[in-house]
């Protein structure tokens, strides 16, 4: 079982909808992250928390909005979106913000597969 | 440029067999991680090896080693006896540690490996 659990695994939306995805870790982990991942690419990185604050925002539009309510939670509120928003959507956490030592590794959830119709 | 290669897009082994994923890498920093994930179709990333810039050793873990050859910039993976769960798509990822960007892992294409019984 992933130590990094999101919900929800699906969720179909439509442009006017509002929609939350959450993710949630209990390893003790202060930096946490979303990231985007389309069909057949790599994951793009779209926002990191660093110990409940938002360090890294990679010029994502605002339709999507982060939030890290405590270290244990992290979530993606989404508003009136885009087909071309639909994706895996993958959360990851990591021991030690900014750390460049190899323990530093990023965990990763098992995603939320986004269809926006 | 792109900073992490993936030259092989699909690769097929049989079972049992050893088999290298290729990752080339372009940084500037002396100081960096390399990463390896397995992505199987269910979508989570698993984490699989670590390699620092400054590891003498190249890093093992189980059946996977990594060949790492810092004067080429290259860091393959190497899976040994490989059995049928390893059929997934494979990252190479890296993380440079310096200006401020040591939250951010850079990923390769990937490359979907296929084991045939």
């Amino acid at each position: 079982d992933t130590e990094v659990t999101q919900t929800p695994k699906h969720l179909v939306m439509g442009m006017t909808n509002k929609k939350s995805l959450k993710c949630e870790q209990h390893m003790g982990h202060r930096a946490m992250y979303w990231y985007k991942q389309k069909a057949k690419k790599p994951p793009e990185l779209m926002f990191v928390y660093s110990y409940e604050k938002l360090s890294i925002n990679e010029s994502v539009p605002s339709r999507f909005s982060p939030e890290c309510p405590n270290s244990s939670l992290l979530n993606l509120h989404l508003h009136a979106l885009q087909p071309e928003d639909s994706a895996l959507y993958l959360c990851a956490s990591s021991q030690r913000p900014g750390s460049s030592s190899g323990a530093n590794v990023l965990t990763f959830g098992a995603g939320s597969r986004l269809t926006v119709l | 440029a792109q900073k992490i290669t993936q030259t092989q897009p699909g690769m097929f082994v049989q079972e049992k067999e050893a088999v290298t994923l290729d990752c080339t890498y372009d940084t500037s920093d002396q100081s960096y991680g390399l990463f390896w994930y397995k992505q199987p179709s269910s979508g989570e990333m698993i984490f699989l090896i670590y390699q620092g810039s400054y590891d003498e050793q190249n890093a093992t873990e189980g059946r996977y080693s990594l060949n790492f050859q810092k004067a080429r910039k290259s860091a393959n993976l190497v899976i040994s006896a490989s059995q049928l769960g390893d059929s997934a798509m494979y990252f190479c990822a890296m993380r440079e540690n310096s200006g401020g960007s040591n939250y951010k892992l850079t990923f390769g294409k990937g490359t979907l490996l296929t084991v045939n019984p």
